[in-house]
């Protein structure tokens, strides 16, 4: 069975800071990895995603993720925050069949002017 | 690419009411699932159709709830007798059966029950 867990349920970070969000995943098998971002009252919209191949993603917005098989992590990078990054981060993995997907329980991300 | 529709967005209803929620998938799709998400979490999952078939459901989803995806393209989620613990978004989202598609979801309705 697969889960993921997600480091820090609220991140604070200055305009401009790097963001850092964590995500650890548990998996029997080689897992498809994903981040989403939702803003208040909106559904939500995928950053990136991992299957396989290269293990550093590029997303929008600018963010990027890097899969690391031996810490079974997952974690999203940016290197500049901006006001607009402000919102709700979700990590999720599902099985290589793509049936099921599971989400971690969300990391808030705060911007500082 | 229309995206994913939901309707309604909003519902209020009294406990013991009835609800349906509808969901319109990417055309293309025929993977539909439904997700119940509730403040300061994630998505759980619900149940999910390949076409018109209900492939899974969730243990722990209750009786009440009832879903339908009768042609294989816009699927229904209905919940019987609310209480006030159904209050919560749900989503519903799609994605191609084939290869290693995301899901797309849609914006959600929200349910509050009084």
């Amino acid at each position: 069975a697969q889960s993921v867990t997600q480091l820090g349920s609220h991140v604070s970070v200055s305009e401009g800071a790097l963001v850092l969000l964590r995500c650890n995943y548990s998996s029997s098998v080689p897992p498809y990895l994903f981040w989403y971002v939702q803003y208040p009252n909106q559904g939500l919209q995928l950053l990136l995603k991992y299957t396989t191949g290269a293990t550093l993603v590029k997303g929008i917005n600018g963010f990027e993720a890097e899969f690391k098989k031996s810490e079974t992590s997952f974690h999203l990078t940016k290197p500049s925050a901006h006001m607009s990054d402000a919102a709700e981060y979700f990590c999720a993995v599902s099985d290589s069949f793509g049936n099921q997907f599971y989400f971690g329980t969300g990391t808030s991300l705060t911007v500082i002017p | 690419d229309t995206g994913v529709s939901q309707d309604p967005r909003h519902k209020i209803t009294k406990r013991g009411q009835n609800v349906t929620f509808r969901c319109d998938p990417i055309s293309e799709h025929n993977r539909l699932y439904w997700y119940r998400q509730t403040l300061g979490q994630g998505p759980e999952f619900l149940t999910y159709f390949q076409n018109e078939a209900q492939l899974e459901k969730s243990r722990l989803l209750s009786d009440r709830f009832s879903a339908e995806r009768p042609k294989g393209s816009f699927s229904t989620l209905e919940i019987q007798r609310t209480e006030q613990g159904d209050s919560a978004m749900y989503l519903c989202a799609s994605r191609k059966t084939s290869g290693t598609g995301e899901l797309f979801f849609g914006e959600g309705s929200r349910l509050t029950v009084l």
